[in-house]
């Protein structure tokens, strides 16, 4: 069974950039797909994009076109996102997901990652 | 996009009551629905995919229905475990979005 383990949490000022990493373990990676979703505090949770490491195909919602990159390394098994031109909206905790059944469905999550944007 | 509405958004429940929350989505999403649970500080749970495909590991007083734009997750018989925040999502088309979630209280 994979397990995913992502970064630490992140303090970061306005404006600035996070990449945020997502390791896993136990399993194979790179057929399934990788989904970013992210949580505002007490608030629900929205899907920001995701990819197949194996294609490198990327998928990013459209709020965060432009903002937000993805990227996956079939070697370390590791996926990444980076948030640029960070704002207090973006404070949240992010949350990497992996679709090892049904494309779309997160069956497998990290532990989350605190990001606080504050000047 | 597509837009998820769950209905309630909180919902006081006894344990042992039968409870059901109800997830509309703006246009026909066929099957392509999951439920998820989640407590607080954790991340979210898969429970219920395609709709009404239980997943493995989850017990069987949850069941999930519906297809098109409305749907439902139904727990048969509520346990102290349960109370928590039930979301919705669909995987239709890009962009995957989620309900608002809806918060399982304890009566």
């Amino acid at each position: 069974q994979v397990q995913l383990v992502q970064s630490g949490a992140e303090v970061k000022k306005p404006g600035s950039s996070v990449k945020v990493s997502c390791g896993a373990s136990g399993g194979t990676f790179s057929t399934y797909s990788v989904s970013w979703v992210r949580q505002a505090p007490g608030q629900g949770l929205e899907w920001m994009g995701g990819i197949i490491p194996m294609f490198g195909r990327t998928n990013y919602a459209q709020k965060f076109q432009g903002r937000v990159t993805i990227t996956a390394d079939e070697f370390t098994t590791t996926a990444y996102m980076e948030l640029s031109s960070l704002r207090s909206e973006d404070t949240a905790v992010y949350y990497c997901a992996l679709s090892s059944g049904s494309d779309g469905t997160f069956d497998i999550w990290g532990q989350g990652t605190m990001v606080s944007v504050s000047s | 996009d597509i837009q998820m509405t769950q209905s309630p958004f909180t919902l006081s429940a006894s344990v042992g009551d039968r409870v059901t929350i109800t997830c509309r989505a703006s246009q026909s999403i066929s099957s392509l629905l999951a439920w998820y649970q989640q407590k607080p500080g954790k991340a979210p749970k898969l429970l219920i995919y395609e709709a009404s495909s239980l997943e493995s590991g989850v017990p069987s007083r949850f069941s999930g229905s519906g297809s098109g734009t409305e749907f439902t997750l139904t727990i048969s018989s509520l346990q102290p475990d349960d109370f928590a925040t039930y979301y919705c999502q669909h995987y239709n088309t890009y962009p995957w979005t989620f309900g608002q979630g809806t918060k399982v209280e304890i009566k």
